[in-house]
């Protein structure tokens, strides 16, 4: 299974970061589906995380900013994170995850975000 | 939901082993068996290498090697070759939600 991320590589603090990972070489049902970032410098931060149905669970300290969703007929999934600041500047990964999202078995490459005015 | 604790770096020649340390609490690491090991060289997905502490997917060599005794999880490289030089991350299934741990980077003398 491939994941390639998309989306603005420059948002301006306090909007909207939008991200979509498109799913190839594999189903997108029966899977659990992920996103995870890297400050610069920085060790690995998980985002969140979606069964294909729908059901989500998040980092309970982006919470109140997150939401993903997924588009099972475009085998895509994708991340919103509101009123962003510098501080969510990151290398943005989209990931698979198996039975319960218990391991990250699938990576994206990664798609750098910059938030900056 | 503080990152897992791991040392900032290890480092051995190669042909010898090293063990990374994983250090988390009774609500993740102590209490699930579900602690999974990532390799990341910079600019490069992360790559599973071990998932439920001891198990390694098809393709990852047998000199990869994952353990646990109480709120500690382990990573060991035995016959350390110049291509495992990159960070390594460990993570845990928390319930709810996901943490990772702080990474180390590995250096081959």
């Amino acid at each position: 299974v491939l994941l390639q991320e998309s989306g603005p590589g420059l948002v301006k603090p306090s909007e909207t970061l939008s991200l979509t990972c498109t799913v190839s070489g594999g189903p997108i049902t029966s899977f659990y589906w992920s996103w995870i970032r890297q400050p610069a410098g920085k060790g690995l931060e998980w985002i969140g995380l979606m069964y294909f149905s729908g059901t989500t669970n998040y980092n309970p300290s982006l919470k109140s900013r997150v939401t993903m969703s997924v588009d099972t007929s475009k085998k895509q999934f994708s991340l919103k994170l509101s009123s962003v600041t510098a501080a969510d500047t990151a290398v943005y990964y989209c990931a698979r995850a198996d039975y319960m999202g218990r391991a990250f078995d699938s990576w994206g490459q990664g798609t750098l975000v910059t938030v900056s005015s | 939901q503080s990152a897992l604790t791991q040392p900032r770096s290890v480092s051995g020649s190669p042909g010898q082993s090293v063990t990374i340390s994983c250090t988390g609490s009774s609500s993740d690491v102590g209490f699930y068996n579900y602690v999974s090991w990532y390799q990341h060289h910079p600019g490069k997905a992360p790559k599973l290498m071990i998932y439920e502490v001891t198990k390694r997917p098809s393709g990852v060599p047998d000199r990869f090697s994952g353990s646990k005794s109480g709120n500690t999880a382990s990573l060991t490289i035995s016959g350390l070759q110049a291509e495992d030089e990159a960070d390594y991350y460990c993570c845990s299934y928390a319930g709810t939600y996901r943490v990772f741990g702080t990474g180390t980077k590995v250096t081959v003398l």
